[in-house]
């Protein structure tokens, strides 16, 4: 089945530490997204990329890092220097305008 | 700036009701408007979605109505059931931005009680 894979489902992180979070997806899809969602927030853009090798900042990248070195995945890093962390993190990828496909998140809290 | 707005926060509809969710957005360069139903602890899934130069659009129970000139945007869940108990986010893109970024409004908790 062609999906994203989100990957640990959930994830503690100590003060100060940087934490990755995988994404991989096998629908062959250009662009690949990182949303936060806080409780009455809705999601907001953190990074994105079109194409390997490259990547743009969304509304709220400060504290966050990705790199694109293959099509399949997208990882983010939140480092320590984002101050609130704590929050549901959703990967997502496109081809097209029509074709959004979210995964199914990581729950990283801070403890 | 929020660029889209949602209301109501929460909605509490009988089984068999009709839920109403509204949207307004601000930005006149948004042209797609998909509207995305999340399970707790799941990812958003597409639900159904309109383009500016249509009115309405009906998918089974659901329907987007559309005002292009109000920039507002609604959904309508017919015969509402217990199953479709969620939260529905609306969103808006731009696709003439160079991607294909959603803009989320804040997303409305709907409950079917029996």
């Amino acid at each position: 089945d062609g999906g994203i894979t989100q990957s640990p489902k959930y994830l503690f992180r100590k003060e100060g530490q940087n934490v990755t979070l995988s994404c991989e997806q096998n629908l062959n899809h250009d662009a690949m997204y990182w949303y936060r969602q806080d409780p009455g927030q809705g999601l907001r853009l953190i990074y994105y990329s079109q194409i390997v090798n490259d990547f743009q900042k969304g509304d709220i990248a400060e504290g966050y890092s990705v790199s694109r070195e293959k099509k399949e995945s997208f990882p983010l890093t939140v480092t320590s220097a984002q101050k609130n962390p704590t929050a549901f993190y959703l990967c997502a990828s496109s081809t097209d305008l029509y074709g959004y496909t979210f995964g199914s998140g990581t729950r990283l809290t801070v403890v | 700036q929020q660029q889209v707005k949602q209301s109501p926060q929460s909605l509490i509809v009988q089984k068999g009701g009709i839920s109403i969710i509204n949207c307004a957005y601000e930005n006149t360069a948004f042209d797609y408007f998909p509207w995305y139903q999340q399970f707790p602890g799941k990812g958003p899934a597409l639900l159904i979605a309109i383009r500016p130069d249509v009115s309405e659009k009906k998918e089974g129970r659901f329907t987007i109505s559309f005002n292009k000139s109000a920039k507002q945007f609604s959904l309508h869940i017919m015969d509402s059931q217990p199953g479709d108990s969620a939260t529905y986010f609306c969103a808006a893109i731009n696709s003439g931005a160079g991607s294909y970024q959603l803009t989320f409004g804040k997303g409305t908790k709907l409950s079917v009680i029996p």
